[in-house]
């Protein structure tokens, strides 16, 4: 149980163009899904907390205009890079907690952004 | 503030042999604790996690951890390691309530010898 998958999990893009990048809870019903941007050889940074129905909570020093997410249902987070640039390459994860375990979040598989 | 730092960037350890990887945390409360394994292009998986009682917790694939509250630490440990272990290992610390607050170590890349 608690699946969690993203899609695509690689996407190449132009600069200057939008990457919609989708997350999926797939067995379970996910009222909070967060996102985090992982750079090479280093650790995970939480850019937001996507919340079904409302909006999104952005961490300090994230771009809400620039990263936009939308949670429009229960199993279903969308996070949109919009007018990418060669720094937003990067490897973005999702992960998702269940309604009865909000102390544990389970993570999808990642996608690859590269922006040429 | 929290924060979780993790002193071995690197360690390779040879097939069946045993293995440690290390993990020290600061937290202001009582802290929530896990363990994470990715595998390159993956996303991260639960190895195993610590809320409270027994501290020496179990986890899956054969791993487990010890909290211990006097040195603030949770190593993971794993008594024989397989060459399918290699991969990225990510301790984390975090608020009961809310899983998305942990805050990750910088990890800690296992490497395999045959």
């Amino acid at each position: 149980g608690a699946v969690v998958s993203q899609h695509p999990s690689r996407v190449i893009c132009k600069s200057g163009t939008s990457v919609k990048i989708e997350c999926r809870s797939l067995d379970f019903q996910a009222t909070t899904m967060f996102w985090y941007r992982q750079f090479p050889k280093k650790s995970l940074m939480l850019m937001a907390t996507s919340n079904e129905g409302s909006k999104a909570t952005y961490e300090q020093g994230v771009e809400k205009d620039k990263f936009l997410i939308n949670h429009a249902s229960l199993t279903l987070s969308t996070l949109t890079v919009t007018s990418a640039h060669p720094e937003d390459s990067s490897f973005y994860i999702c992960s998702a907690s269940t309604p009865d375990s909000t102390d544990t979040q389970y993570f999808g598989p990642g996608t690859r952004l590269t922006v040429l | 503030a929290q924060s979780v730092t993790q002193p071995d960037i690197h360690i390779t350890v040879s097939e069946g042999a045993s293995l440690e990887l290390r993990c020290n945390y600061s937290y202001g409360a009582t802290p929530y604790l896990f363990w994470y394994v990715q595998s390159p292009g993956q996303g991260l998986q639960l190895l195993l996690k610590y809320f409270s009682g027994d501290t020496l917790v179990q986890g899956i694939k054969g791993f487990e951890a010890e909290f211990k509250r006097s040195q603030s630490s949770f190593n993971l440990r794993k008594p024989s390691v397989h060459w399918s272990d290699a991969a990225e290992y990510f301790c984390a610390v975090g608020p009961g309530t809310n899983a998305g607050k942990s805050t990750f170590g910088d990890g800690t890349t296992l490497t395999v010898k045959p």
